[in-house]
């Protein structure tokens, strides 16, 4: 167990939906990273969050937002999904802002029909 | 991801036989290179990383090398067992920037 936890662990939603996907960093990490990974794919680095700021953005649609709350749990919203969003999506935690060590949660996987 | 390469992509080693698998940066500033195994269905774990003040660091039977000047590093492990089958990852993230994984390695051990 790495101390990071996601909710929920399934997601199944039709085309069209808006979904929120939660993650709780370890205690005492800062930064929360998003990631997406689709089936027999790699890590998809999405955004990075660094104490309540967005600190690096990567290949993220616009579609989609994050933000980290002020007790530094995080949340991803998609919204007008589509069938390729289908995917399983992690998020990390590390203490700092740089490249540190990165704990992933068990992840969410999201299906839609 | 954008900047590191990662080969081979599928590997099959016979059980006791090493693996290698080799990562390509393209950016000098990286100073940071983790290595993350996922087993099927699982979270991708950190099994061992190095910085850019190191050549060589090792953790049992497996082993991590930086050459800096060539832009690349390598996971070594030796001496595999079924249980090293799995999906590896290196990155080069840039400080203060986007963490960009290798596309995987998928590594069998046949027993």
């Amino acid at each position: 167990d790495s101390g990071v936890t996601q909710t929920p662990k399934h997601l199944i939603t039709a085309t069209g939906q808006r979904v929120t996907l939660r993650c709780s960093p370890r205690s005492g990490d800062l930064s929360v990273y998003w990631y997406q990974q689709s089936l027999d794919q790699g890590l998809q680095f999405l955004i990075q969050y660094y104490n309540g700021e967005e600190r690096a953005k990567g290949n993220i649609l616009e579609r989609f937002s994050a933000q980290q709350f002020p007790d530094l749990h995080s949340e991803l919203n998609l919204s007008s999904l589509e069938l390729g969003d289908s995917a399983l999506y992690f998020c990390a935690s590390s203490v700092g802002r740089g490249s540190y060590e990165q704990y992933f949660g068990p992840g969410t996987r999201l299906t839609v029909t | 991801g954008e900047n590191v390469e990662q080969h081979p992509s599928t590997l099959s080693v016979q059980e006791g036989d090493s693996a290698v698998i080799k990562c390509t940066y393209s950016d000098s500033a990286s100073n940071y290179f983790p290595w993350y195994k996922q087993e099927l269905g699982k979270r991708p774990q950190l099994i061992i990383d190095i910085r850019s003040n190191v050549g060589e660091k090792k953790d049992q039977r497996i082993a991590v090398t930086l050459n800096k000047t060539a832009k690349h590093f390598s996971l070594h492990i030796t001496e595999t067992q079924p249980e090293d089958s799995a999906v590896y990852f290196c990155a080069a993230p840039l400080p203060g920037n986007q963490f960009y994984f290798g596309t995987g390695t998928s590594l069998t051990v046949i027993p």
